[in-house]
């Protein structure tokens, strides 16, 4: 079974322009999530979704949104950004129901110059 | 609210001592408990989880830990430290129930295993 997959695992941005990050989840997984982790802060929740809908969002500035599919893929964006932006994106999924564990990709790395 | 504290951001051992690195939680609700281990450059991966029952709960690579709801402690534990070990770890507690969708982190201990 394939795990949570993100693309892309690397980009470098300049300051104002936006970015697209995408997560497909585990097969059979309808919620996703994110995560930002940066050395000064950890990890932080960003937002979940689930059935397209954004459920839950973290104390985050509207900069950041996400969406997600019928086919329960997500993406997450950023606009506008700011050199505080650089971190690693981490998408995770967790079954709707009965699951507990939420599982996470490999993570986006994005670098802000 | 929830919360966690992670003794100790650095921990060093040598090859084949003990393991142990502390974390300590504060829920509202019974709680959910678990242990990510992040490799360099890599995501998450699960190393165990307590939801309900047996409070010793073991996970992969020979680590387990111990939910001690009297000491609001789920320290992890592993008798004999191997370089493969080296990692950070996180410590994370949701909420039991429908609002286990999000997960609060500790700030990650930094384990250094020396030969």
């Amino acid at each position: 079974k394939a795990g949570v997959t993100q693309t892309p695992r690397y980009l470098i941005k300049t300051r104002g322009q936006q970015v697209t990050l995408s997560c497909s989840p585990i097969s059979g997984h309808r919620s996703v999530s994110w995560y930002q982790q940066t050395p000064g802060q950890g990890l932080q929740f960003l937002f979940e979704y689930f059935s397209e809908t954004q459920r839950n969002k973290g104390n985050f500035p509207g900069r950041f949104s996400g969406r997600q599919f019928s086919n329960s893929r997500s993406e997450m964006n950023v606009s506008t950004l700011e050199l505080g932006d650089s971190a690693l994106y981490l998408c995770a999924s967790k079954l709707a129901t009965g699951g507990n564990t939420i599982y996470f990709g490999e993570g986006s790395w994005l670098t802000v110059v | 609210a929830q919360s966690v504290t992670q003794l100790g951001s650095h921990v060093s051992v040598s090859e084949g001592a003990l393991v142990l690195l502390r974390c300590n939680y504060s829920s509202s609700v019974p709680p959910y408990l678990f242990w990510y281990v992040q490799y360099p450059n890599q995501g998450l991966q699960l190393l165990l989880k307590y939801t309900t029952g047996a409070t010793l709960v073991k996970g992969i690579n020979g680590f387990e830990a111990e939910f001690k709801k009297s000491e609001t402690s789920f320290h992890l534990t592993k008798p004999s430290a191997h370089m493969s070990d080296a990692a950070e770890y996180f410590c994370a507690v949701s909420m039991s129930g429908g609002s286990n969708y999000k997960l609060t982190f500790g700030k990650g201990t930094l384990l250094t295993v020396n030969p």
